[in-house]
């Protein structure tokens, strides 16, 4: 069973185009979180969400703009998609609150977004 | 903002040897952790420290959590090739950053057979 999944894996697409990529966790984690990973491979954190509510909002371009249904759901929809949004975005997930152990984050396999 | 300095940038080495990672810092951190990243993967936890001077051992990765909570190393000793990857130090907290994690630009470890 996948822990932290992401959908889809790879994604092309043209730039100026809108495009959702979707992450789901089956750990009972209550935080997830949203990563830019470059072509430097340096991660980056875009987005935390904990039981739904935004917690973590970085200098993030307002063309991405994350939304969680749910505490196991995190979706990430991109508008008017540019060249340099080309990276591997990778969702997270932990369960920090009351554990005393943060940083522990179990990442999906990422999805690779190639805007030409 | 919070940085992390990681180093090395990157390592070719031959397999048995020893690996020396580490990462430095300006600001305090509570917590250090070492992922470790394979192609087409995301990280994976390695070693988490949690308290200054705390020495962890995961097999054949030991890592430290530096006294003055600036700094952490990792080892790997007797390197096999499926170490091959990137490690990434990540450092949580103070409060006053929310506890976000903060990771270090990795090192890329190639292993010669």
């Amino acid at each position: 069973d996948t822990a932290v999944s992401q959908t889809p894996k790879y994604l092309v697409t043209q730039m100026g185009n809108d495009k959702s990529i979707k992450c789901e966790q089956n750990l009972g984690h209550d935080t997830m979180y949203w990563y830019k990973q470059d072509s430097k491979k340096f991660l980056k954190i875009m987005f935390s969400y904990n039981n739904k509510e935004l917690i973590i909002n970085e200098t993030v371009p307002n063309r991405f703009s994350p939304k969680s249904p749910d505490k196991a759901h995190l979706n990430l929809h991109i508008n008017s998609l540019e060249l340099g949004d080309s990276a591997v975005y990778f969702c997270a997930s932990s369960q920090e609150r009351g554990t005393g152990r943060p940083g522990e984050l179990f990442f999906g396999e990422g999805s690779r977004l190639t805007v030409l | 903002g919070q940085q992390l300095n990681q180093s090395p940038q990157s390592m070719f080495i031959q397999e048995g040897e020893d690996v020396s990672m580490n990462c430095t810092s300006s600001s305090i951190f509570n917590t250090w952790l070492w992922y470790k990243q394979d192609p087409g993967e995301g990280p994976v936890l390695l070693i988490a420290l949690y308290k200054a001077g705390e020495l962890t051992s995961n097999g054949r990765l030991t890592a430290q959590f530096g006294i003055t909570r600036k700094d952490s190393f990792l080892n790997i000793s007797a390197s096999i090739p499926s170490d091959v990857g990137i490690y990434f130090c990540a450092g949580c907290g103070p409060m006053e950053y929310g506890n976000k994690l903060v990771f270090g630009a990795g090192t890329i470890l190639r292993v010669k057979s």
